[in-house]
């Protein structure tokens, strides 16, 4: 079981370029999230997916689109990256919603857009 | 919509204890802690329920305040590894399925 995975792990930007981050769970969760963290901000819910087939907005999702592609995988797209977006992105799973269940965290992408 | 936090640090020394809160403004279902070491992924503590039912970790502990929307955590006998940032995430009512958390709070402890 290798739990969520997250590729790429580093990656460095020009501003205006365009990059997808992937995220994939081995865990048969339902529900994917994508998160941002940047110093002093805690946590921030980008997008999600409750289930497959549905996406949703979290709290900061200007500037970024996801798609569910499968039960399994879900990516984060950045079609003009800026220096805004320098930040570590972290997708999570959780086997349906966060009612009851914890959520599982991947490794982490660390993005700086020059 | 983001809970806030306090302490935003805490230093201890090991076998101290600390308390960490966590306050909404919005009513809540659920609050949730996470634990993040340094260049790693958060990883799950505990689940406090509206009703008072807790699931997580055995040797920390927790409350949930309903009424006022807060919830604190308990470190006893802290631990070298207990350091790093706590982070609560907080599910709202009638807004399910995600957790909005908070800026964390760190926790430092030496021998």
């Amino acid at each position: 079981n290798a739990g969520v995975t997250q590729t790429p792990k580093f990656q460095v930007l020009k501003t205006g370029q365009s990059m997808t981050l992937q995220c994939a769970q081995d865990m048969n969760h339902n529900s994917m999230y994508w998160y941002r963290q940047d110093p002093g901000m805690g946590l921030r819910l980008i997008y999600y997916s409750a289930s497959e087939g549905t996406t949703d907005k979290g709290e900061v999702p200007n500037g970024y689109n996801v798609s569910r592609l499968n039960k399994r995988e879900f990516s984060l797209r950045l079609e003009s990256a800026a220096p805004s977006q320098t930040s570590v992105y972290f997708c999570a799973s959780s086997g349906w919603g966060v009612r009851t269940d914890t959520q599982y965290f991947g490794p982490g992408t660390r993005l700086t857009v020059l | 919509q983001q809970p806030v936090q306090s302490p935003q640090a805490v230093i201890l020394r090991e076998g101290e204890d600390a308390v960490i809160n966590c306050s909404s403004s919005k009513a809540l279902y659920s609050v949730h802690w996470y634990r993040q070491k340094h260049g790693e992924a958060p990883i799950f503590l505990m689940i406090l329920l509206k009703g008072g039912e807790q699931k997580g970790h055995d040797k920390i502990s927790a409350s949930f305040n309903e009424k006022k929307q807060q919830s604190s955590l308990y470190l006893t006998a802290s631990q070298l590894s207990y350091s790093g940032t706590y982070f609560c995430g907080t599910e709202i009512l009638g807004n399910t399925d995600k957790l909005i958390f908070g800026t964390g709070t760190r926790l430092q402890v030496f021998p």
